[in-house]
Formats: C-alpha cells, sequence, structure tokens
C-alpha cells in the first residue's frame, strides 16, 4: 500500500545535538511538507518542497534545515539552534502543489529534549 | 502569516449528541477541507469541499462551504465514543499557496 513513513515514532535528543527525523513517501507525490504540533497551537509549518533539489521557508523555520534530494524523501535536522525543540513533528505530502486535493500525513514522531 | 479562526477549541459532549464546529476567516479561500488526528497519529482527511455553497457528507460527518467563501462549517451527527480526537479546518487561499490549517477543536466524548 502507498503512504507516507515517518520515524522513529518517538525520540529523544540530549541538549546541543542536532537531530534527524525521517519521512518517505511512496505516493509519488511532487510535494512535501514538515509541520510542528504543540498544544492548543495546531499545525505551523516549518518547511516545504515543490520539486525536488528545492525547499522554502515555513512559518517557523528558524533552527531546522531540510533536504530533498529525492522525491521520496524529505528529512527535517532539529538543530541545536532550535531553542524549544520538543514538540510532535508532521510529515505531508500532497500529489500537486498547493494540494487543493488534500495533504497525506504520516503518523507522527514526537521529540523529546532530555 | 494567514489565520483561520475555528472555534470552538475543544467540547465535552455524551454519546449520542449531534456536534457542530466551524471555521472562518476575513479571507476567501479556494477549497476546504475538513482532517480528524487520533492521539499521537497524524490527521487523517474527512472531507474536501471545492465550490461555495456546497453541502458534502461522509457517514454521519457533514461539512459545507460558506457561501462567502470565508468560512465551513462540520457537523457530527449521533456521536460514538471513537469520535474523540482533534478536527482540523484547513483551506487554499483564492490566491494560491499552501494550505492553511485552523489551530483545531478537541472533541470528547463521554459514553
Amino acid at each position: 500500500d502507498g503512504g507516507i513513513t515517518q520515524s522513529p515514532k518517538y525520540l529523544f535528543r540530549k541538549e546541543g545535538q542536532n537531530v534527524t527525523l525521517s519521512c518517505e513517501q511512496n505516493l509519488n507525490h511532487d510535494a512535501m511538507y514538515w509541520y510542528r504540533q504543540d498544544p492548543g497551537q495546531g499545525l505551523r509549518l516549518i518547511y516545504y518542497s515543490q520539486i525536488v533539489n528545492d525547499f522554502q521557508k515555513g512559518d517557523i523555520a528558524e533552527g531546522y534545515s531540510v533536504s530533498r534530494e529525492k522525491k521520496e524523501s524529505f528529512p527535517l535536522t532539529v538543530t541545536s539552534a532550535q531553542k524549544n525543540p520538543t514538540a510532535f513533528y508532521l510529515c505531508a505530502s500532497s500529489i500537486e502543489v498547493p494540494g487543493v486535493s488534500g495533504y497525506t500525513f504520516g503518523s507522527g514522531t514526537r521529540l523529546t529534549v532530555v | 502569516g494567514q489565520q483561520l479562526n475555528q472555534s470552538p477549541q475543544s467540547m465535552f459532549i455524551q454519546e449520542g449528541e449531534d456536534v457542530s464546529m466551524n471555521c472562518t476567516s476575513s479571507s476567501i479561500f479556494n477549497t476546504w477541507l475538513w482532517y480528524k488526528q487520533d492521539p499521537g497519529e497524524g490527521p487523517v482527511l474527512l472531507i474536501a469541499l471545492y465550490k461555495a455553497g456546497e453541502l458534502t457528507s461522509n457517514g454521519r460527518l457533514t461539512a459545507q462551504f460558506g457561501i462567502t467563501r470565508k468560512d465551513s462549517f462540520l457537523n457530527i451527527s449521533a456521536s460514538i465514543p471513537s469520535d474523540v480526537g482533534i478536527y482540523f479546518c484547513a483551506g487554499q487561499l483564492k490566491s494560491q499557496g499552501n494550505l492553511i490549517f485552523g489551530k483545531g477543536t478537541k472533541l470528547s466524548v463521554k459514553p
């Protein structure tokens, strides 16, 4: 079955460390997105990519980095510059831009800084 | 960025009751979508709306695209315990761009 896979489901990081969250899709979708979810904050866009080797900052890109070397993959790195990284991270993809047919979401990665 | 005002923020209801939630904006939207997120999971698309005035059902769920194109509502009839979760509205602005999400309505259902 086609879908979007995020790994790991739970991730613990020490302060000052970088960590990379994986997102892979086999839906042949062009666009991919990273969102951060905090209680009561809804979904906030971190980065998005409309095509391979191109990506754009979202509303809260500071302290994060991404790459899009393959259509299927859009990893997110949470750097030590991100002051409050503990959150639930969601990856999504859409068949076209701007995604009016809806986004398909992964099941999320919960990152905790210890 | 652009804002969608989603209300209510949370609801506590008895099993069997009907539920209504809505999203409003000061901007015109081309598309309205409604998602449900189960605890610890990613959101799943429930209903998509593409035309002003459109009314669409999915089982016990009914959603409408407002005539002014600035709002949408979602109704759930005869709620059941598995309806528990967070419901998000999302819209795409007339001027193009990524989807914009509301902050969600957290639904709790008491058996």
